[in-house]
């Protein structure tokens, strides 16, 4: 299976707001609402942030918001804020029953 | 508040088999609502799954993987384990262990929610 395509690096000035894509195939994002989105600060462990492609964990900032269309997921992080600067991931579950991470993209805040 | 640990040495011999556990604990690894897996991350790299199982040892492998890995669970003791045969040095990563929602006996379905620390394996000689 082949790894969900992402920007390497999506960059934002404070408050602005900023759209990571994900994008799959027809036997990933295509078919499923089973995406996740993550976010990694270096040298710590990913955080869920988004699941089921709009649904946010108990905890996590209204800021962060998902959606999907066909093939292509997306993250949205408005109000950009300097601790949002971090690596995120999408993931999906897929027809075969396993799971695929995306390329991971570096969110920096300017 | 659900904690996981993983455990096993941070250093084996390229051809031997790499051996981590998972210890879980303030919740209950035989819940019929969740899965409980393997990822790893390459030093610099992006995220992998590796494999996860449910309580009663029913099984889902990457497929790239799925020839040289092997996920058990020890429901009484409330752990799980990951073996990585005839690993090289691309076998060198962080690996996490995670908790992931599913449908009851059909499978995992939703990201992990839960996570380890992570345990960094070095591959070498």
């Amino acid at each position: 299976q082949s790894a969900l395509t992402q920007p390497a690096s999506v960059s934002g000035s404070p408050g602005q707001s900023i759209t990571i894509s994900c994008t799959g195939t027809s036997s990933d994002l295509g078919v499923y609402n089973y995406v996740s989105w993550y976010q990694q600060h270096p040298g710590k462990a990913p955080k869920l942030m988004i699941y089921d492609v709009t649904d946010r964990p108990s905890g996590i900032s209204n800021r962060f918001s998902g959606s999907k269309s066909d093939n292509t997921a997306s993250l949205t992080i408005s109000g950009l804020q300097a601790e949002d600067e971090a690596d995120y991931y999408c993931s999906s579950y897929t027809s075969s029953s396993t799971f695929v991470f995306g390329t991971g993209t570096k969110v920096t805040v300017l | 508040q659900l904690q996981l640990q993983e455990s096993g040495p941070g250093l084996v011999k390229p051809s031997e088999t790499l051996s981590l556990t998972c210890i879980v604990s303030g919740g209950s690894i035989s819940s019929s609502r969740y899965y409980w897996g393997w990822t790893r991350q390459p030093p610099g790299k992006g995220l992998e799954w590796i494999g996860t199982i449910y309580y009663s040892g029913n099984t889902y492998y990457n497929p790239s993987l799925k020839s040289r890995v092997s996920i058990s669970v020890d429901t009484s003791k409330n752990q799980f384990s990951l073996k990585v045969s005839s690993v090289t040095a691309a076998d060198t990563a962080v690996y996490y262990c995670a908790r992931h929602e599913g449908i009851p006996v059909a499978g995992p379905r939703r990201g992990f929610d839960s996570w380890g620390q992570g345990t960094l394996v070095t591959v070498s000689s």
